[in-house]
Formats: structure tokens, C-alpha cells, sequence
């Protein structure tokens, strides 16, 4: 059974960092590309970026408001990714959950970020 | 940057109604269009990839269409469960990105 587990949220203050992880199971994880979607409180989902599989060199993309901000990587002997948000800004605040692909066929639970002071 | 436009942003229809979901994009992306549903504090499911293909285990009254700009999502005979929050992804040009979702009410 396919399986994507984020962990890494919690309340953090305007400026810090913080870095989520996404641990997988249930597939061969090294196959995929990894995506990072957020979802604010009451509003709709946000593509954030990707990482793609050593196939195609690991590259990432990013939405323009994390761009410089937020770090997309991988750890292939671990099955897990991570997504690491520097700068954190009070418009982060989201449920963000990992998915499986550039398709995101298969989703994680979502962990939430609160940035507030 | 391409936009996604979702059509309309809120809807009620009676159960066994035929429903029609409809996204634009502000510029061709072939067929790479996925649909999602998302019902109220759940994780959204994956309903419809490649603009047309039904995901596993989706039921059959889900179909879709569309190549290039213009996409559909039909619900063909609407079930109670399908009240839900309906999303359609482009992951053809950087960034992807989202419709801004159509809310789907049973009346």
C-alpha cells in the first residue's frame, strides 16, 4: 500500500525556518518525482514545486512566492522528501502536504504551518 | 505563467442530475490536465489524469474531456457523496498550478 507521511509542522514566528518531511512507503520512491501542494485555511490548493528523480538529475521548480525562500530535496535511501521554508511569512500559513509524481496521484494527510508572532 | 480558470466557482444540483464541470487555461497545454476532489477536511483524491483517464477506483459516472484550453469534468447521475470541492491541475508548463476550485453542493 502506498503511503506519503509528513511531519515537521507546528507554530513558528515570522523570518524563521522550518522543514517538513515527507516519509514514503509502498513504492520504489528513487521512480518518482515528488510535489509539494499547500492549502491556506479556507482556501484552495497551491502548487508549490517539485522535485524530480535522479533520472532527470533531481531538478526542482517552485512557485514564484517561495522561490529563494523554500528548498525541495530528497533522500532516495530513506524514501523521504523535504520540503525546508526559510523566511517564513505570515501568507504561509497552509496545510502542505507532499504527493506522489508531477500528477500527484497519491497524497500525504497534510501537516499544518502557522506562522504568526 | 499559465492561469486556470474553473467554471463556475459554486454550484448545487439534485441528486441523479447530470453535472459539468468546465477549466480553461490561458494558454494550450495539450492533455496535461489532472481533476481532483476534495470534500470537506479531507485530503483531495486524484479523480482524472491525462485530461480523460479515470483514476482506479473512481466510479464510472466521472468522465472528462478536453485537449489544449478548454477541459470537462461530467458527473453523470450526481450521488450524495459527490458534494465536494473539485480542483483541475496543469502540469504541462513551470509553475503548475491550480484552478481555484468549483464548490459542488447537493441540493
Amino acid at each position: 500500500e502506498v503511503q506519503l507521511v509528513e511531519s515537521g509542522g507546528g507554530l513558528v514566528q515570522p523570518g524563521r525556518s522550518l522543514r517538513l518531511s515527507c516519509t514514503t512507503s509502498g513504492f520504489i520512491f528513487g521512480d518518482y518525482a515528488m510535489t509539494w501542494v499547500r492549502q491556506a485555511p479556507g482556501k484552495g490548493l497551491e502548487w508549490v514545486g517539485f522535485i524530480r528523480n535522479k533520472l532527470y538529475g533531481g531538478a526542482t521548480q517552485y512557485v514564484a512566492s517561495v522561490k529563494g525562500r523554500f528548498t525541495i530535496s530528497r533522500d532516495d535511501s530513506k524514501s523521504v522528501a523535504y520540503l525546508q521554508m526559510n523566511s517564513l511569512k505570515a501568507e504561509d500559513t497552509a496545510v502542505y502536504y507532499c504527493s506522489r509524481s508531477l500528477a500527484s496521484d497519491c497524497w500525504g494527510q497534510g501537516t499544518l504551518v502557522t506562522v504568526s508572532s | 505563467d499559465i492561469q486556470m480558470t474553473q467554471s463556475p466557482s459554486a454550484m448545487s444540483a439534485f441528486v441523479g442530475d447530470r453535472v459539468t464541470i468546465t477549466c480553461r487555461a490561458s494558454q494550450g497545454i495539450s492533455n496535461s490536465l489532472v481533476w481532483f476532489q476534495q470534500k470537506p477536511g479531507k485530503v483531495p483524491q486524484r479523480l482524472i489524469y491525462a485530461a480523460s483517464n479515470l483514476q482506479s477506483g473512481v466510479p464510472s459516472r466521472f468522465s472528462a474531456s478536453g485537449s489544449g484550453t478548454e477541459f470537462t469534468l461530467t458527473i453523470s447521475s450526481l450521488q450524495p457523496e459527490d458534494s465536494a470541492t473539485y480542483y483541475c491541475l496543469q502540469h504541462d508548463s513551470y509553475p503548475y498550478a491550480f484552478g481555484q476550485g468549483t464548490k459542488l453542493e447537493i441540493k
